[in-house]
């Protein structure tokens, strides 16, 4: 069983398209984030969310934006998406802000 | 804010010797966790071990080891015995275990190289 999943695991797309990366886990965790990996491997987080706050790294474009329906699930919305975008994109959830389990990873391309 | 720091862009060790890759951080918080992370060409991030700052009993699974000195803001990763499955790019990171849903502040990473 796959603990952490994200789909597409490729996403190529034109500037200026909105597009979404979704994510699940079925750990029963608590929390769950987006990461961005950059093409110097440089792992920043994006966003936490649990079912009572979501933070935000002051850093992130208004363009994204996470969106929860439940608590296994957090996706990201990207709009008018830019050539910087072009990143790998991981998600990763925990309990009581143990460790943390990734998923795949989603390597989005804008052309 | 705290910073991780991996001040080995790149390492290189024999297959079957010893290794050890460096991470120090700085944070003004005295309870937190530390980690490391293994990422393999496949990209997938895979915990490797894991230190809570509270214990001074440094933390060992199998092969993996650390040297966690909180003095020094020091946590070093030992692997033994390296194996060709151990090539990957290891990532240290840090977490504050206080309120809140704070991500992981990682390292940028060392890239681990074993020679057959």
């Amino acid at each position: 069983d796959t603990a952490v999943s994200q789909t597409p695991k490729y996403l190529v797309t034109q500037m200026g398209n909105d597009k979404s990366i979704k994510c699940e886990q079925n750990l029963g965790h608590d929390t769950m984030y987006w990461y961005k990996q950059d093409s110097k491997k440089f792992l920043k987080i994006m966003f936490s969310y649990n079912n009572k706050e979501l933070i935000i790294n002051e850093t992130v474009p208004n363009r994204f934006s996470p969106k929860s329906p439940d608590k296994a699930h957090l996706n990201l919305h990207i709009n008018s998406l830019e050539l910087g975008d072009s990143a790998v994109y991981f998600c990763a959830s925990s309990h009581a802000r143990r460790e943390q389990f990734f998923g795949p990873g989603t390597r989005l391309t804008v052309l | 804010a705290q910073t991780v720091t991996q001040s080995q862009p790149e390492m290189s060790v024999q297959e079957a010797e010893t290794v050890t890759l460096s991470c120090t951080y700085d944070t003004s918080e005295s309870d937190y966790y530390l980690f490391w992370y293994k990422q393999p060409p496949s990209r997938q991030m895979i915990l490797v071990i894991r230190q809570e700052a509270y214990k001074q009993q440094n933390a060992t699974e199998n092969r993996f080891s650390v040297n966690f000195q909180k003095a020094a803001k020091s946590f070093s990763l030992k692997i033994s015995d390296s194996q060709l499955g151990d090539a990957a790019m290891y990532f240290c990171a840090f977490l504050y275990s206080g309120g809140g849903a704070d991500g992981l502040t990682f390292g940028k990473g060392t890239h681990l190289i074993i020679q057959p």
